[in-house]
């Protein structure tokens, strides 16, 4: 079935542990997103991509990285984890042309 | 620079009464306007978009440039209604990326 998909849905990790937040999606959708969102408060972009190979920061700064060498996979990844990294992180597609967004079911990061 | 303000954080009615989420935005040009919702346990899905003028599950919503707002609208609100809403808006000028405001939880009474 054509979706997004985001693992882990939960992830408890270790202060400078490195860690990796999958996001797949089997729409054929060329445009990708990364949003942070702490429990009932905003949404804020921190990192996008229109293609492979493009990959850009949002409005929010962030110590994530992320990387787009297939179409259909953008991971983000952290080097060393923070307790401040502690959020939810959602995925997001989308289409050139298509003005809706389909989300993924969201990482809920906690860094101890 | 854009940007979206939902002014309750929680809005708590009786089944059966109206219901009206305020959005206010910030944009000088022609803004592409939408309404996201989460359900309990849910992914954020698209409830609905201006430019459809469409009415989804009861909701509606109408863009006022004048006013720079697109409340939604509801005139009998259901339990099954109770989730929290996001207001967002997609401009050429910011990339046809979405800016999503704070969110408004609504709680619908029995």
């Amino acid at each position: 079935e054509a979706d997004i998909y985001q693992t882990p849905r939960y992830l408890v990790i270790g202060t400078g542990k490195k860690i990796t937040l999958e996001c797949s999606q089997t729409m054929g959708h060329d445009k990708m997103y990364w949003y942070q969102q702490d429990p009932g408060m905003e949404l804020h972009l921190i990192h996008y991509s229109y293609g492979v190979n493009s990959t850009e920061k949002g409005d929010l700064s962030s110590e994530s990285t992320v990387s787009r060498i297939r179409t259909e996979h953008f991971p983000l990844t952290l080097e060393s984890a923070r307790p401040s990294h502690t959020s939810q992180y959602l995925c997001a597609s989308s289409r050139t042309g298509v003005s809706g967004y389909t989300f993924g079911s969201g990482t809920r990061l906690t860094v101890v | 620079a854009q940007r979206v303000t939902q002014p309750e954080k929680l809005l708590s009615v009786f089944k059966g009464a109206p219901v009206e989420l305020k959005c206010n935005y910030s944009y000088s040009g022609s803004p592409e306007l939408f309404w996201y919702v989460q359900y309990s346990r849910q992914r954020l899905q698209l409830l609905l978009r201006h430019i459809s003028r469409e009415s989804i599950k009861g909701f509606t919503a109408d863009l006022n440039k004048g006013e720079t707002s697109f409340h939604l609208k509801k005139p009998f609100a259901q339990e099954e209604d109770s989730a929290m809403y996001y207001c967002a808006l997609r401009t050429q000028a910011a990339g046809n990326k979405l800016t999503f405001g704070g969110g408004t939880r609504v709680l619908v009474k029995p």
